[in-house]
């Protein structure tokens, strides 16, 4: 989905390196979420932020951290990299005019290797 | 506790033939119902939706999706599938309740296979 952008699309990290993956979006949506995916578990969610002061822990937030740079903008960090953060990183994000309606909109993905 | 159920890891179905992908969820309050689809290497991309109304809803590419209160199922359905259907489908819940209303809960996906 060319309005929500991830980089890098793949990555290859050691144990106890720092990553950053970052996501921007043209649709103007103040909304925009972290997931990832691993197979077998579909998407969990590891943060989101309903606005650029609004920083709200997911499911499984332990090991990461996050950045509202700008409305447009969310990127999510890595302090220390473990081999059981290998998975596929999804950004999203929805629009806060209808509430409750919302439907996501992700990003094609970042996928990590940690060693 | 809220959570949502895909109870098949794997769908197969000759093209041209009916299709079934199955959801069944557990929310404290009204659901929001949604339905993904991710092609390889992509991102997930949104089907359909149940807010509230017809209790069948009709999304992109033909699919439908039936809305089941007493059952609390949202199967995914398609009358005639084709091979570009084969894809990896996500249900999605939405717990429209004070306590979670922010949360998003996704099933661990269904593989579809649709052979020629």
């Amino acid at each position: 989905d060319a309005d929500v952008t991830q980089t890098p699309r793949n990555r290859i990290t050691k144990t106890g390196k720092r990553i950053m993956l970052e996501c921007s979006q043209t649709k103007g949506h103040d909304r925009m979420y972290w997931y990832r995916q691993d197979p077998g578990l579909g998407l969990r969610l590891i943060y989101y932020s309903f606005d650029v002061k609004d920083i709200n822990k997911g499911e499984i937030s332990d090991g990461y951290s996050v950045s509202r740079q700008a409305q447009a903008k969310f990127s999510l960090s890595l302090e220390s990299a473990i081999p059981n953060q290998t998975a596929l990183y999804f950004c999203a994000t929805s629009d806060f005019r209808s509430p409750g309606h919302e439907t996501q909109y992700f990003g094609p993905g970042t996928r990590l290797l940690v060693l | 506790a809220q959570s949502v159920a895909q109870p098949e890891d794997q769908v197969n179905v000759a093209e041209g033939n009916p299709l079934t992908v199955k959801c069944t969820y557990s929310v404290s309050g009204n659901p929001y119902l949604f339905w993904y689809v991710q092609y390889p290497n992509r991102g997930l991309q949104f089907l359909l939706k149940y807010i509230t109304g017809d209790n069948l809803v009709k999304g992109s590419y033909g699919f439908e999706a039936e809305f089941n209160k007493s059952q609390t199922s949202f199967h995914l359905k398609k009358p005639s599938a084709l091979v570009s259907d084969s894809a990896l489908y996500f249900c999605a819940v939405r717990d429209y309740s004070r306590n979670n209303f922010n949360k998003f809960y996704f099933g661990s996906g269904t593989k579809l296979n649709v052979k020629p």
